[in-house]
């Protein structure tokens, strides 16, 4: 099993600041089928970002993903009010998926 | 609108069990590998099973192996999950979700429900 593991726990930062979140994985993640997911308390999950760095429909550029192997990274370039939420990688390129602890974007 | 719809939550005694049914509306459900996922009170998300488009093949996290089982009916674009031998840590908001890619047996996944409450306890 692929155990990922996101860093920090929490972020706190202010809106039109720079928000840069980190996934590690136990073994390298094949063909970087990484995916990152925003999570809001009583709301589904929403898809970002897919094969490590493609915007899912409809997710403003501000939103983007980079790395590959086991290193991958989340960058939101301003972070507006919305932004504020749990966000997960998750890695799908081998069963049994798995999710990261989430990292938490808090205001400060 | 592409649409999921979870049903079958509801409170159960540990050892009993639950059947979870997610409806799709929206898309042609029979080309989509979809997947159960779950979230426990206070915890992160956890991968719960997979079933490939056509449900000949299932995947499961070894925490839930041998007690759950995912299906599908095509005919009706319903998803289910049998939920056998429950245990208090499987309290969770189960979520079915659809793969973004068509006819892989995993993807990530581009549409989620809003999710429905199975609460295991005396």
């Amino acid at each position: 099993e692929i155990v990922l593991t996101q860093s920090p726990g929490t972020l706190s930062l202010s809106p039109g600041g720079r928000a840069s979140l980190s996934c590690r994985a136990s073994q390298s993640v094949s063909s970087s089928y990484l995916a990152w997911y925003q999570h809001k308390p009583g709301q589904a999950p929403r898809l970002l970002i897919y094969g490590a760095s493609s915007r899912a429909t409809g997710i403003p550029d501000r939103f983007s993903g980079s790395g590959s192997g086991t290193d991958f990274t989340l960058t939101i370039s301003r972070l507006e009010p919305e932004d504020f939420a749990v966000y997960y990688c998750q890695q799908y390129g081998t069963s049994p998926l798995t999710f990261g602890g989430g990292t938490k974007v808090e205001i400060k | 609108e592409v649409q999921l719809l979870e049903s079958g939550g509801g409170l159960v005694q540990p050892g009993g069990s639950l059947r979870l049914s997610c409806a799709a509306s929206g898309f042609t459900f029979n080309t989509y590998a979809m997947s159960w996922v779950r979230q426990a009170p206070g915890k992160g998300l956890e991968w719960v099973s997979a079933i490939s488009a056509s449900g000949g093949i299932t995947y499961y996290a070894d925490s839930v192996k041998g007690r759950f089982t995912i299906s599908r009916d095509n005919s009706k674009n319903t998803l289910y999950l049998q939920m056998n031998s429950l245990r208090a840590e499987d309290t969770a908001v189960y979520y079915c979700a659809k793969s973004l890619q068509e006819w892989l047996n995993y993807y990530a996944m581009d549409v989620w429900g809003q999710g429905t409450t199975g609460t295991v306890s005396s």
